[in-house]
């Protein structure tokens, strides 16, 4: 079956270390993104990338960083620099058809940073 | 920037009662996505809108993309224990998901 694979799906980290999740996708998607999700609020884009090798920032993208070396590959790293990662991390893909949505979603990674 | 204001934010029926949200924007969309979240999970796309004054039904879901292209609503009809879980609307101008803008969700319980 096709879709988005993050991993792992809760993950636990001191405060001051880089932590990086991992999403793959087996849609054959060119666009990717990652989302954070806070209680109580809408989904905010920290980065995406339209094609392997690009990648752009989005509305939080600070104390982020991303890599698309490959097509189904578009990890996260979330940095010491990021001031409150403990979140809800969603990735998502889209396909590059005329309207290029809807947005497909993983499971998403639960980062508790102490 | 954009604002997306979802209500209500958080619903409590019975089963078997018929649910109603909405979305509205202080800008124009070209697209409108529902989604729904269980929780520890991502969000499951429900329907997708893509003209304005479409009306899409999904089973028990139907959702219209409002004909001022400012908002949207969804429906669900004869609620099941299986429909609880958090609602969002998502809105885009443009081609492509780095502008989609996402409501806060509206949290559905229901009594049995």
């Amino acid at each position: 079956d096709g879709g988005i694979t993050q991993s792992p799906k809760y993950l636990f980290r001191k405060e001051g270390q880089n932590v990086t999740l991992s999403c793959e996708q087996n849609l054959n998607h060119d666009a990717m993104y990652w989302y954070r999700q806070d209680p109580g609020q809408g989904l905010r884009l920290i980065y995406y990338s339209q094609i392997v090798n690009d990648f752009q920032k989005g509305d939080i993208a600070e104390g982020y960083s991303v890599s698309r070396e490959k097509k189904e590959s578009f990890p996260l790293t979330v940095t010491s620099a990021q001031k409150n990662p403990t979140a809800f991390y969603l990735c998502a893909s889209t396909s590059s058809g005329p309207s290029r949505l809807p947005l497909h979603f993983g499971n998403g990674t639960r980062l508790t940073v102490t | 920037g954009q604002q997306l204001n979802q209500s209500p934010q958080s619903m409590f029926i019975q089963e078997g009662e018929d649910v109603s949200m909405n979305c509205t924007s202080s800008s124009i969309f070209n697209t409108w996505l529902w989604y729904k979240q269980d929780p520890g999970e991502g969000p499951v796309l429900l329907i997708a809108l893509y003209k304005a004054g479409e009306l899409t039904s999904n089973g028990r879901l139907t959702a219209q993309f409002g004909i001022t292209r400012k908002d949207s609503f969804l429906n669900i009809s004869a609620s099941i224990p299986s429909d609880v879980g958090i609602y969002f609307c998502a809105g885009s101008i443009i081609q492509g998901a780095q502008k989609l803008v996402f409501g806060q969700g509206t949290r559905l319980t229901i009594n049995p």
